[in-house]
């Protein structure tokens, strides 16, 4: 199964709300990645949380790392409908040299 | 700038014809990854470099090739394409890992390729 497991696979909110996404991995970790892909385009990096941090923020975004759950969470505030993509994590497994594992991603609709 | 290209962007092949897909980068990133793409499969590593002249396997490297002969330059040959193939290519290119920048990858817009 994969080493980044999302939760949920697909998200609908309205304008204005907060959106949350979970992400869990396996085996430890160096440090964990989010990334925002536009239908059709690459990915393109949102944050980066570091094994020994528990939160981080940029912008509306909120990224919390629990290592003792083995679990990451993605927080967007007052979404736009702009937000509108799919989110992926990835995890830059401890020992590996920059290889990331990625997880299934979960798709967000924003809808005005 | 323009960051990480690919090329072709789309390409229909018929099973057993071979191709090359190209990625180039102009941010000098040390590394260089070719990924796959499959719905509710996330992404794949097939293959990465660490540097030129150097490549190494990923997750998913069977029926694939690669070669780094310039820095700049990452190639993923199908040598003989099938439809299990069928998928998005995307090339990543990334700083080393000391530093700042701790692997932060930028992506390519991607390759969509059927294998009849």
């Amino acid at each position: 199964s994969q080493q980044g497991e999302e939760d949920p696979q697909a998200l609908s909110i309205q304008e204005g709300e907060n959106a949350t996404m979970n992400c869990s991995y396996k085996t430890s970790i160096n440090n964990l990645q989010w990334y925002r892909q536009n239908s059709g385009r690459g990915l393109v990096h949102l944050i980066l949380i570091r094994s020994n941090e528990r939160e981080k923020h940029s912008g509306r975004l909120r990224v919390t790392l629990d290592t003792s759950k083995k679990s990451s969470s993605l927080l967007i505030t007052a979404s736009r409908a702009a937000d509108t993509a799919s989110y992926f994590c990835a995890s830059r497994l401890t020992g590996t040299a920059s290889k990331l594992t990625f997880g299934t991603g979960t798709r967000l609709q924003v809808t005005l | 700038n323009a960051g990480v290209t690919q090329t072709p962007k789309f390409r229909v092949l018929k099973t057993g014809q071979s191709m090359t897909l190209l990625c180039a980068q102009d941010m000098n990133h040390e590394y260089m990854y070719w990924y796959r793409q499959d719905p509710g499969m996330g992404l794949r590593l097939i293959h990465y470099s660490v540097g030129e002249g150097t490549t190494a396997k990923g997750e998913v490297p069977d029926g694939y090739n690669v070669s780094r002969l310039k820095k700049q330059n990452f190639l993923l040959g199908l040598e003989s394409a099938a439809p299990s193939q069928t998928s998005v290519y995307f090339c990543a290119s990334s700083f080393g890992t000391s530093g700042f920048f701790y692997n932060e990858q930028f992506f390519g817009p991607g390759t969509r390729l059927t294998v009849l």
